[in-house]
């Protein structure tokens, strides 16, 4: 079985530059998460997706990010106009369609973007 | 508010002895799940270990064991027998059945001394 896969793994970029990451879930994953963690922090959720429907979206995706999904598979995130605050690792989280409150997420490696 | 808090930004324990992760919780709904995760410095996110708040048992996993107080919400993660190899940061994450976020909390960074 593979894992959640991301790329690029790391990321340095200029301020004003934009980026895009990529995620690849685990394949019979329908539900796809992305998070950002921040140096000593835990991560934050920014959005998620069930097959390709954006369902949610966090007060910390502000307009200059966008996600998609188009097909339900992989997805990417895009940050346009990059600012030093952006820098952080930006995680990929997938999961299965469950019942409960358990569905549990399993993480990809991240991509780190540094903005200089 | 904070929803998870994790009181221990740090901690050492000696190898093959037992250590408790501290963890808790704040939340309005009555079906939550509790999660705790590994993340190395590689930064990879494990995930260890879930309890449900419907569950009457605490949850095992090998060396992992979930000491769940419902009336406390409190999610402590026990690690028995410690290993080099648990050296990490470990988070505590809670998800509410309304949502499909986790919410996470700061952290502790596990240290195993040999």
């Amino acid at each position: 079985d593979t894992g959640v896969s991301q790329n690029p793994r790391h990321k340095i970029t200029k301020r004003g530059q934009n980026v895009t990451f990529r995620c690849d879930p685990i394949s019979e994953h329908n539900r796809l998460y992305w998070y950002r963690q921040t140096l000593g922090q835990g991560p934050e959720f920014l959005t998620y997706f069930q097959n390709e429907a954006q369902l949610e979206k966090s007060r910390l995706l502000s307009d200059r990010f966008s996600a998609e999904r188009p097909k339900g598979s992989f997805s990417t995130l895009e940050i346009q106009r990059t600012e030093q605050g952006d820098s952080a690792m930006y995680l990929c989280a997938s999961s299965f369609i469950g019942t409960g409150p358990k569905d549990t997420q399993y993480f990809g490696p991240g991509t780190r973007l540094t903005v200089l | 508010a904070q929803k998870i808090t994790q009181t221990q930004p740090g901690m050492f324990v000696q190898e093959k002895e037992a250590v408790t992760l501290d963890c808790t919780y704040d939340t309005s709904d009555p079906s939550y799940g509790l999660f705790w995760y590994k993340q190395p410095s590689s930064g990879e996110m494990i995930f260890l270990i879930y309890q449900g708040s419907y569950d009457q048992q605490n949850a095992t996993e090998g060396r992992y064991s979930l000491n769940f107080q419902k009336a406390r919400k409190s999610a402590n993660l026990v690690i028995s027998a410690s290993q080099l190899g648990d050296s990490a940061m470990y988070f505590c994450a809670m998800r509410e059945l309304s949502r499909r976020a986790l919410t996470f909390g700061s952290g502790t960074r596990l240290q195993v001394q040999p």
